[in-house]
């Protein structure tokens, strides 16, 4: 067990729907990052946040967005899903923004549109 | 901008090979961090080293060792007598603000 919790591991939903893709950080870790792995993208990066704040944007589509709770728990909201967001979403946190820092992963969310 | 260029797709080996897995990168930051994760069949994300940009030496640890070398902008990751839970997909990262990973090698080791 990483620390990094994300729920639900596997999710299938059908075209048009929207779903929400939870994340609880490691203990103490104040940093939130969304990665999408799709067979063909590789592991790209979506969004960061640090202690609530959005702090990075990568590749994330509109019809993506997320936010960060006092809690530091993270979600991540698709919305008028497609075919090809199908995909393994992972979270990853850690303590702090700053370059050393690696991240810690979850076990990933696997989003299945049909 | 930054970029982690795994050119091998894929590799087989048979078990008790060495195998070595290559990563290069680019960045424009004199201070950089590099990384090496392990995603077995399982689909977790698992960490296996970090590595900064002021620290050149090489690291192992076990049957695994890494090779950074910056005047190549390489960091290299060799499995020395394989076995067979080694076969995972292996992802370098480089960190600037964020971890940009390399599309990954998809190993193999059969028995």
């Amino acid at each position: 067990d990483s620390g990094v919790t994300q729920t639900p591991k596997h999710l299938i939903t059908a075209t048009g729907q929207r779903v929400t893709l939870r994340c609880s950080p490691r203990s103490g870790d104040l940093s939130v990052y969304w990665y999408q792995q799709s067979l063909d993208q590789g592991l790209q990066f979506l969004i960061q946040y640090y202690n609530g704040e959005e702090r990075a944007k990568g590749n994330i589509l509109e019809r993506f967005s997320a936010q960060q709770f006092p809690d530091l728990h993270s979600e991540l909201n698709l919305s008028s899903l497609e075919l090809g967001d199908s995909a393994l979403y992972f979270c990853a946190s850690s303590v702090s923004s700053r370059e050393g820092y690696g991240y810690t992963f979850g076990s990933g969310t696997r989003l299945t549109v049909v | 901008a930054q970029k982690v260029t795994q050119a091998q797709t894929e590799i087989s080996v048979v078990e008790k090979e060495d195998v070595t897995l290559d990563c290069v990168y680019e960045t424009r930051d004199t201070t950089y961090y590099l990384f090496w994760y392990k995603q077995p069949p399982s689909g977790e994300l698992v960490f296996l080293i970090r590595r900064n940009s002021f620290d050149e030496q090489n690291e192992i640890s076990g049957r695994y060792s890494w090779n950074f070398q910056k005047s190549t902008s390489s960091f290299n990751f060799t499995i020395t007598a394989s076995q067979v839970v080694d076969s995972a997909v292996y992802f370098c990262a480089l960190r600037d603000d964020k971890i940009i990973f390399g599309k990954g090698t998809r190993l193999h080791i059969l028995p």
